[in-house]
């Protein structure tokens, strides 16, 4: 069994279209998170979800909206794409917030806009 | 601000050979917490060591050491008898905690090792 699981695993899509990618985590933690990776592999977080509720926000564009239906499932809804999005993007998850703890990610989901 | 710098953007080995990969860091917290991460070919993120602060004691794992200096804030990675399987994307990385009790991860921008046959 995956324990972060994304999909889809790739994704290419046309400018201006809004599309989801879907992340789920079967290992029991409270704790869920997204990351972005540009072209040049830069990591950066994007967001970070506790018990459903939101901890992080970085600075990322309000066309990029998180949802967490519950703690296990953190999904990714991005509207009026831009060529700009194109990266790879990371679900990943981690027992709790307590520092040290470390962050198990998914396969990752390559998007691509044209 | 948090920060993580490595500077090695790519290294070419040829088999067998010894490789460190350097990573120095920023940060004003007196505890906080270094990571390791590798990213193969197939693109998944796997971490590979956790070091807190308080701990300066080396770690090896097989053919895997980590070196982690407070002094000069660095937390280097020696993969030694390289092989062609090493080759992947490193990430080094730094646990900022944040007011709010959470802590965030903070990459480096990763060193790409390359081994050759």
């Amino acid at each position: 069994d995956t324990a972060v699981s994304q999909t889809p695993k790739y994704l290419v899509t046309q400018m201006g279209n809004d599309k989801s990618i879907k992340c789920e985590q079967n290992l029991g933690h409270d704790t869920m998170y997204w990351y972005k990776q540009d072209s040049k592999k830069f990591l950066k977080i994007m967001f970070s979800y506790n018990n459903k509720e939101l901890i992080i926000n970085e600075t990322v564009p309000n066309r990029f909206s998180p949802k967490s239906p519950d703690k296990a499932h953190l999904n990714l809804h991005i509207n009026s794409l831009e060529l700009g999005d194109s990266a790879v993007y990371f679900c990943a998850s981690s027992p709790d917030r307590v520092l040290g703890t470390e962050a198990f990610f998914g396969q990752g989901t390559r998007l691509t806009v044209v | 601000a948090q920060k993580v710098t490595q500077a090695q953007t790519e290294i070419s080995v040829v088999e067998k050979e010894d490789v460190t990969l350097d990573c120095v860091y920023e940060t004003r917290d007196t505890t906080y917490y270094l990571f390791w991460y590798k990213q193969p070919p197939s693109g998944e993120l796997v971490f590979l060591i956790r070091r807190n602060s308080f701990d300066e004691q080396n770690e090896i794992s097989g053919r895997y050491s980590w070196n982690f200096q407070k002094s000069t804030s660095s937390f280097n990675f020696t993969i030694t008898a390289s092989q062609v399987v090493d080759s992947a994307v490193y990430f080094c990385a730094l646990s900022e905690a944040l007011n709010t009790g959470f802590q965030k991860l903070v990459f480096g921008t990763g060193t790409r090792l390359l081994v050759s046959p």
